[in-house]
């Protein structure tokens, strides 16, 4: 268990719509990412907060963002769904506030949220 | 630019054989940071090692070790009398800076061990 948690685990939904996965970083993780894991690109960074703040962005489409709430804890919104979408989504956290430095750090990866468009 | 290659896209092996895996990177920070991660079928992603770039010393745990070369850019990741529950894909992965920024994932290398 690497302390990340996701959720949903799974999600159908049709093309169109829009969608909230969350994530709740490791206990004193500052940093939370967000990936997209799909067949053809594998794994795909597509945004990371720090303390609440955007740090980096990849490369997210502009029908998703995300936003991470003072309690840490992170989601990602998709909207207007496509096809395409379909893919494995995951949250990974790190940097435990204090780290001398922060890149010295592994990031831990939640279980991940399989999304099915339809 | 920051980028790594895992050439190796299937590799198949007997268990018990050794099986190296192969990373390359590519970075124009002098300090950045190194991982593997293990993707089973379950899906999950599980952190291996991460290696900083002052640290070129090579790693064994238990039957899997890393061997780092600058010299190459490469982090190639040795898994000795393989099982075969190490049947997954193996990520390497780069972190470019000494802050806790993205992580850039190489393509994977999917990894069978037969009986």
């Amino acid at each position: 268990d690497s302390g990340v948690t996701q959720t949903p685990k799974h999600l159908i939904t049709a093309t169109g719509q829009r969608v909230t996965l969350r994530c709740s970083p490791r206990s004193g993780d500052l940093s939370v990412y967000w990936y997209q894991q799909s067949l053809d690109q594998g794994l795909q960074f597509l945004i990371q907060y720090y303390n609440g703040e955007e740090r980096a962005k990849g490369n997210i489409l502009e029908r998703f963002s995300a936003q991470q709430f003072p309690d840490l804890h992170s989601e990602l919104n998709l909207s207007s769904l496509e096809l395409g979408d379909s893919a494995l989504y995951f949250c990974a956290s790190s940097a435990v506030a204090g780290s001398v430095s922060y890149g010295n750090t592994e990031a831990f990866f939640g279980q991940g949220t399989r999304l099915t468009v339809v | 630019a920051q980028k790594v290659t895992q050439a190796q896209t299937e590799i198949s092996v007997v268990e018990k054989e050794d099986v190296t895996l192969d990373c390359v990177y590519e970075t124009r920070d002098t300090t950045y940071y190194l991982f593997w991660y293990k993707q089973p079928p379950s899906g999950e992603l599980v952190f291996l090692i991460r290696r900083n770039s002052f640290d070129e010393q090579n790693e064994i745990s238990g039957r899997y070790s890393w061997n780092f070369q600058k010299s190459t850019s490469s982090f190639n990741f040795t898994i000795t009398a393989s099982q075969v529950v190490d049947s997954a894909v193996y990520f390497c992965a780069l972190r470019a800076g000494n802050r806790d920024d993205k992580i850039i994932f190489g393509k994977g290398t999917r990894l069978h061990i037969l009986p």
